[in-house]
């Protein structure tokens, strides 16, 4: 069936070097992309966002790529902090009401 | 503008005994959706609902687990007879149901079946 994954579950990134989180997805149809950050204990936090008809949208130290040909998302945090240590989730949706199907998530630990 | 509320945070009950999970949309959302996190694991979508409505429960199993969104007050999760296996995570998000559609998620309540 459809599925969104990530390739690394975990990744381990010294303070102030930059970040890559990778996520595949397999809908082809998929039309919105979304990534979350969860800390330990808490809800997923709404990071950026990114429509398929975009290719690269830049927030505050966060940059998410999207390549449809390939179906690949990832997410870019510049300068990364020991705030930024969390689980990464891309979502993808799925359906035309808005149903979003959510990878396994990354851990990312950010070392001094 | 508060955010998405669930309460409580943490429930613990026995086996065979029921759990209700609570959940309040952002102000202006009418959108609310239910999921289920195992540690380690991502996000399993169970129920989409707007008010008075269930849209698509097609992640939510049949027996024991049943949700609404009445009119007036939050979004329920109701699990009966809960088992060791429904020990979870469940977050809920809500949305506008406008634009693309983005969620935002509660803090979640953490259930421990004893």
């Amino acid at each position: 069936g459809e599925s969104v994954g990530l390739h690394l579950p975990t990744l381990s990134v010294q303070e102030g070097d930059n970040s890559i989180i990778n996520c595949a997805y397999s809908n082809s149809a998929s039309d919105y992309f979304i990534w979350y950050k969860q800390e330990s204990g808490k809800g997923p936090q709404f990071i950026i966002d990114i429509r398929s008809n975009m290719d690269k949208r830049q927030g505050q130290r966060v940059t998410v790529l999207l390549n449809k040909t390939v179906k690949h998302l990832s997410l870019q945090i510049a300068a990364t902090q020991p705030g930024d240590s969390a689980v990464y989730f891309c979502a993808e949706k799925s359906d035309s009401w808005g149903k979003f199907q959510f990878g396994a998530g990354t851990q990312v630990v950010v070392t001094p | 503008n508060a955010g998405v509320m669930q309460n409580p945070r943490h429930l613990v009950r026995r086996r065979g005994q029921e759990a209700r999970l609570r959940c309040s949309p952002m102000k202006g959302h009418s959108h609310v959706y239910w999921y289920r996190q195992l540690p380690e694991e991502g996000l399993k979508f169970m129920v989409y609902l707007q008010k008075e409505n269930i849209i698509d429960e097609s992640g939510m199993p049949k027996e024991r687990f049943s949700a609404e969104f009445p009119k007036e007050g939050p979004s329920i999760l109701r699990i009966q007879q809960v088992v060791r296996g429904d020990s979870a995570a469940y977050f809920c998000a809500s949305s506008t149901g406008q634009g693309n559609g983005e969620q935002y998620f509660g803090p979640g309540t953490r259930l421990t079946v004893t």
